[in-house]
């Protein structure tokens, strides 16, 4: 099956940094998300980006499908930034494979 | 909005307990999915649904059975509880091709002693 990897694993920023997380994977792929699991657990969709540029206030994803990999980029992070980024990919009808995760804290 | 609701945020149950989860969507979307969710693990797919009436396997089946007799409701069910299905469970749904994203409900978090 499709491997996704997510780094980094843990990142830890200051309030007001910006940050990059990534998510490669390891086939072709024609569906990917990028969730936010708040702390009690929800997982909130940022954005659904198969391919090309989205952006959602200080929240930005490209993926370059050609090249089996994804961005999401946080600006001017908030303390409400904190938690686990999770990305998914999938081939088949919305079951998807997830990665590990990077664990975000923003620091005051 | 889709949203995606389950029927408890958390659950305590005993060992060779029959455990129903349910899951239920208000956006007649085909398709529906149960994973669980482990420290170090990840989350993983237990089961899914392309229908009413049908089922396919995911990753981690064993020990779990779904049903699904309505289009909006996704039932897990745990058919002899253990201690070692003490986790995250977590609901989502698809509404299949145009509706690409996949949605999750708030999870229910089961603790089997």
């Amino acid at each position: 099956g499709i491997q996704v990897e997510q780094s980094p694993p843990d990142l830890i920023l200051q309030e007001g940094a910006n940050s990059t997380l990534r998510c490669n994977f390891s086939d072709s792929v024609n569906n990917l998300q990028w969730f936010h699991q708040n702390p009690w657990g929800q997982l909130i969709n940022l954005f659904y980006i198969p391919s090309g540029t989205k952006q959602n206030g200080r929240l930005s994803a490209t993926t370059v499908a050609t090249e089996r990999y994804s961005l999401l980029y946080i600006s001017s992070s908030q303390t409400t930034d904190s938690g686990v980024y999770f990305c998914a990919v999938g081939t088949n009808a919305g079951k998807s494979t997830f990665g590990d995760g990077t664990t975000l804290t923003v620091k005051p | 909005d889709v949203k995606v609701t389950q029927s408890s945020r958390y659950l305590v149950k005993r060992t060779g307990e029959k455990v129903f989860l349910e899951c239920v969507q208000d956006m007649d979307h085909e398709n529906m999915f149960w994973y669980r969710q482990d420290p170090g693990l990840g989350l993983r797919l237990i089961y899914f649904s392309y229908d009413v009436k049908m089922k396919e396997k995911g990753d981690i089946p064993e020990g779990y059975s779904v049903s699904r007799e309505k289009k909006e409701r996704f039932s897990l069910i745990l058919e002899s509880a253990s201690t070692n299905q003490t986790s995250m469970y977590l609901c989502a749904s698809w509404g299949g091709v145009g509706t690409y994203e996949q949605y999750f409900g708030p999870g229910t978090r089961l603790t089997v002693t």
